[in-house]
């Protein structure tokens, strides 16, 4: 079985701090992770993902994401929160039990940057 | 840049009725997902479509739920005789075969059954 975990279901954090979102992940063999950010009515929009070579992953936005084997983390990071970076954040899982490359998600984290 | 588009964005139904919703992908991309995502919840798999063919099928969350995609273009997500715990939202991905995988969502169709 797979799974996606997100620990926090709310980050908050000031306005030009470095912000973490947290995600750990169980999968058969390797694993393909990405991050997606939902912002009010609107779709689900691709930030990053991981499929192989550097564990440091770097997206959209100046979001990027430490690939960690040994923790099963996949963990979202900026170095500076803009209030604009206020959303909720998914990360995902290829889901290996179908044939479809489908995304297996997390539940959501929900980040506020305070100004 | 057209990206994927959804039609409606909101859908008001009453129980026991049916309601079609249609996707329309990334226009160069072959492949076509349908998701649902609850309340609190992310997205949760429900098929896909490689071109005109449906390759998966076995997480639609019942017989009432149906797919089509007919000439490897649109999909259409029917869902027959609909009861309340169908309210949700109804998310449409695309992507293209042989990319690194990643999807691309359209903005969604809110469906709420009273």
């Amino acid at each position: 079985a797979q799974s996606v975990a997100q620990p926090e279901d709310q980050v908050n954090v000031a306005e030009g701090n470095p912000l973490t979102v947290k995600c750990t992940y169980s999968v058969s063999g390797n694993p393909y992770l990405f991050w997606y950010v939902q912002y009010p009515n609107r779709g689900l929009q691709f930030l990053l993902k991981y499929i192989t070579g550097d564990n440091l992953v770097k997206g959209s936005y100046g979001f990027e994401a430490e690939f960690n084997k040994s923790q099963t983390s996949f963990h979202l990071k900026k170095p500076s929160a803009l209030v604009s970076d206020s959303a909720l954040y998914f990360c995902a899982v290829r889901d290996i039990q179908t044939g479809a490359n489908n995304l297996f998600f997390g539940t959501g984290t929900r980040l506020t940057v305070i100004p | 840049d057209t990206g994927v588009s959804q039609d409606p964005r909101h859908k008001i139904t009453k129980r026991g009725q049916n309601v079609t919703f249609r996707c329309d992908p990334i226009s160069e991309h072959n492949r076509l997902y349908w998701y649902r995502q609850t309340l609190g919840q992310g997205p949760e798999f429900l098929t896909y479509f490689q071109n005109e063919a449906q390759l998966e099928k076995s997480r639609l969350l019942s017989d009432r739920f149906s797919a089509e995609r007919p000439k490897g273009s649109f999909s259409t997500l029917e869902i027959q005789r609909t009861e309340q715990g169908d309210s949700a939202m109804y998310l449409c991905a695309s992507s293209l075969q042989g990319s690194s995988y990643e999807q691309y969502f359209g903005p969604g169709t809110r469906l709420t059954v009273t």
